[in-house]
């Protein structure tokens, strides 16, 4: 059955540095999703990326935050300089065109020393 | 504010009893609902998806939709220990979005 996949699966980086984390989508999907869950805290929203370009954000995707699709097959969420509130599960989410329900990925632990 | 509510639990169900798990939700004009459970450190993974009044069934899994009362309940039937987990609600608001309750933690006791 085909599944979302991410890498790294656990990432440590020092405060200010950059990370990037990746997504490979289910490969017929086309509506690709980026969530964050803070340990003990629910899944909330962060983008949501369809035909190339940013269809929604929510008001945690600020501009330290960044999406892109730079080869037709990884999704990718790129943080410009960490911080320490930033660690937090980050999962990838798609979804197909004639449907609304959204698989999710293993997710990347972020951890920001 | 569009919002999801699930009682956080946790929740402590016999093995082979029924759980019963609720949500509530603000937005009267969703259509879509979905269920999804999630095991400590892992990722959200679907158990269903419900769109019209009524009741809809999946093995021992049963979504329970009621647009009028916005209100939408998991009945898991025969639990098993490994059906233990922490049970998410999620609606789409308007856009494809999904907003997230808070889960209610399942506990089945052997």
């Amino acid at each position: 059955e085909p599944e979302v996949t991410q890498t790294p699966s656990h990432q440590v980086t020092q405060m200010g540095q950059e990370v990037i984390l990746r997504c490979v989508p289910i490969s017929n999907h086309l509506y690709f999703y980026w969530y964050r869950q803070i340990l003990g805290q629910k899944v909330e929203f962060l983008v949501s990326f369809y035909n190339n370009e940013i269809s929604e954000k929510s008001e945690i995707f600020d501009d330290q935050f960044s999406v892109e699709r730079p080869d037709g097959s990884n999704f990718t969420l790129k943080i410009r300089s960490t911080k320490l509130e930033d660690s937090a599960m980050y999962f990838c989410a798609t979804a197909g065109v004639l449907t609304d329900t959204q698989y999710f990925g293993p997710g990347t632990r972020l951890t920001v020393l | 504010q569009k919002e999801v509510e699930q009682n956080s639990g946790p929740l402590s169900v016999p093995e082979g009893a029924i759980a019963s798990l609720n949500c509530t939700y603000s937005d009267r004009v969703s259509q879509s609902f979905f269920w999804y459970r999630q095991y400590s450190g892992k990722s959200p993974e679907l158990i269903m998806s419900i769109y019209s009044n009524g009741d809809k069934e999946d093995g021992r899994f049963t979504a329970q939709l009621n647009k009028a009362s916005q209100y939408v309940s998991l009945l898991i039937r025969d639990s098993q220990p490994s059906d233990s987990a922490t049970y998410l609600c999620a609606v789409p608001f308007g856009n494809e979005k999904l907003t997230f309750g808070t889960g209610t933690r399942l506990t089945i006791i052997p």
